[in-house]
């Protein structure tokens, strides 16, 4: 079954840790985003990658990283210097970058 | 003007109603258009594309205005499974281009 991977489901992030959030698709998609959403708010873009071993920022990247060294692999890194990091982050792919993208289930971070 | 505007309701409906929702949009070159429904704490999933003709299905029809530069869903003979919220998504043609997400319109369909 095609489609977009994400985990884990749940993280809790300590106090000056950095965390990894993973995301897989074997759509053979080339473009990659990360959103983040916060409670009753929209979707906001952090980073995008429209083919491998690039990327750009979005609108709100600091205190995230990300890297894009295999087509289907797009991981988030939430660094210690993203002060409020909780909220729900969800990863999409799209074959370009003005198709429709295709989310995965999202991860639910939360500070301990 | 915000670059994708939605009401947020809520549109409080019941089972068998007709409803509509409108989105404006900024900029006058975007060309690619899609509506989204996104059920509480779960991710978007793509409802349907806006073609220029306009297009339907099933029970969804989508509508695009350039002139007036808005997109519009219509929902027919409502079901209770249609509760959610309703994302416009618009790209936005320039340098920079990617999907502009609106906020959302919330629906409630009541027995």
């Amino acid at each position: 079954d095609g489609g977009i991977t994400q985990s884990p489901k749940y993280l809790f992030r300590k106090e000056g840790q950095n965390v990894t959030l993973s995301c897989e698709q074997n759509l053979n998609h080339d473009a990659m985003y990360w959103y983040r959403q916060d409670p009753g708010q929209g979707l906001r873009l952090i980073y995008y990658s429209q083919i491998v071993n690039d990327f750009q920022k979005g609108d709100i990247a600091e205190g995230y990283s990300v890297s894009r060294e295999k087509k289907e692999s797009f991981p988030l890194t939430v660094t210690s210097a993203q002060k409020n990091p909780t909220a729900f982050y969800l990863c999409a792919s799209s074959m370009a970058d003005n198709q429709p993208q295709h989310f995965g289930d999202g991860t639910r971070l939360s500070i301990l | 003007r915000k670059e994708v505007e939605q009401d947020p309701g809520p549109f409080n409906v019941p089972e068998g109603a007709t409803v509509a929702f409108n989105c404006t949009y900024s900029n006058s070159a975007s060309q690619s258009f899609f509506w989204y429904r996104q059920d509480c704490r779960k991710e978007p999933k793509l409802l349907m594309s806006v073609y220029s003709s306009g297009n339907e299905d099933g029970r969804f029809t989508a509508q695009l205005n350039r002139a007036s530069q808005y997109i519009s869903l219509l929902i027919r003979d409502s079901k209770l499974s249609d509760s959610a919220t309703y994302l416009c998504v618009v790209n936005w043609a320039g340098n920079n281009r990617k999907l502009i997400w609106g906020l959302g319109t919330s629906l409630a369909v009541n027995p």
